[in-house]
């Protein structure tokens, strides 16, 4: 059974701080990863993807890869109240192209 | 911009009605999902297709869910009869194709009472 986990939260963060997400995944043949943002009561919007290793970079938001330990991050510098929101970690495996979803972090930024 | 649309945005239902949801994916995408979101989990694959076909459905409850893609572009997930656990946010997305990029919908609101 194929397992994406993410700690349920709620993460409290003040205004301007750094937000650190995490997510870590069971299958080892994992290719691709996934980070969506849901506002309560909205559909899930697609904020980055990473495939590689390393460090992915989009404005104020950093996704970091490590297929070794299994861990996918996503990073917000400059926390605002408006990333006040569920982050889901989604993962997609080339065994059998489909996509698992964890159960999401609910992030708080305090003002 | 392009968006996946989807209707009705909400729907209240009695138990044992039938109930259907239309999805329209963003054009040239040939694979579209259907979740399901019950609140504070996240989204459950239903059913996924490629252009007309459908490559997993092994989560659809198939004595009461159907799904279909005739024309491999726009799609309906019905439900009969619909049960009060049947309540939940029904979620379509489409991405170019397997393994890329969801872009989900605005999500049905289903109420079974």
């Amino acid at each position: 059974q194929k397992e994406v986990e993410q700690n349920s939260g709620p993460l409290s963060v003040p205004e301007g701080a750094i937000a650190s997400l995490n997510c870590t995944y069971s299958d080892r043949v994992s290719q691709s990863f996934f980070w969506y943002r849901q506002y309560s009561g909205k559909s899930p919007e697609l904020i980055m993807s990473i495939y590689s290793n390393g460090d992915k970079e989009d404005g104020r938001f950093t996704a970091q890869l490590n297929k070794a330990s299994q861990y996918v991050s996503l990073l917000i510098r400059d926390s605002q109240p408006s990333d006040s929101a569920t982050y889901l970690c989604a993962v997609s495996s080339n065994r059998d192209d489909k996509i698992i979803f964890g159960k999401g972090t609910r992030l708080h930024i305090l003002p | 911009e392009a968006e996946v649309a989807q209707s009705p945005r909400y729907k209240i239902t009695e138990k044992s009605q039938a109930v259907a949801f239309w999805c329209d994916p963003i054009s040239g995408h040939a694979t579209l999902y259907w979740y399901r979101q019950i609140l504070g989990q996240g989204p459950e694959l239903l059913v996924q297709f490629q252009d007309e076909s459908v490559v997993d459905d092994s989560q659809l409850p198939k004595d009461r869910f159907s799904a279909e893609r005739l024309k491999g572009v726009d799609s309906t997930l019905k439900i009969q009869p619909a049960e009060l656990g049947d309540s939940a946010m029904y979620l379509c997305a489409s991405s170019l194709d397997r393994d890329y990029e969801q872009y989900f919908g605005p999500g049905t609101r289903l109420t079974v009472t």
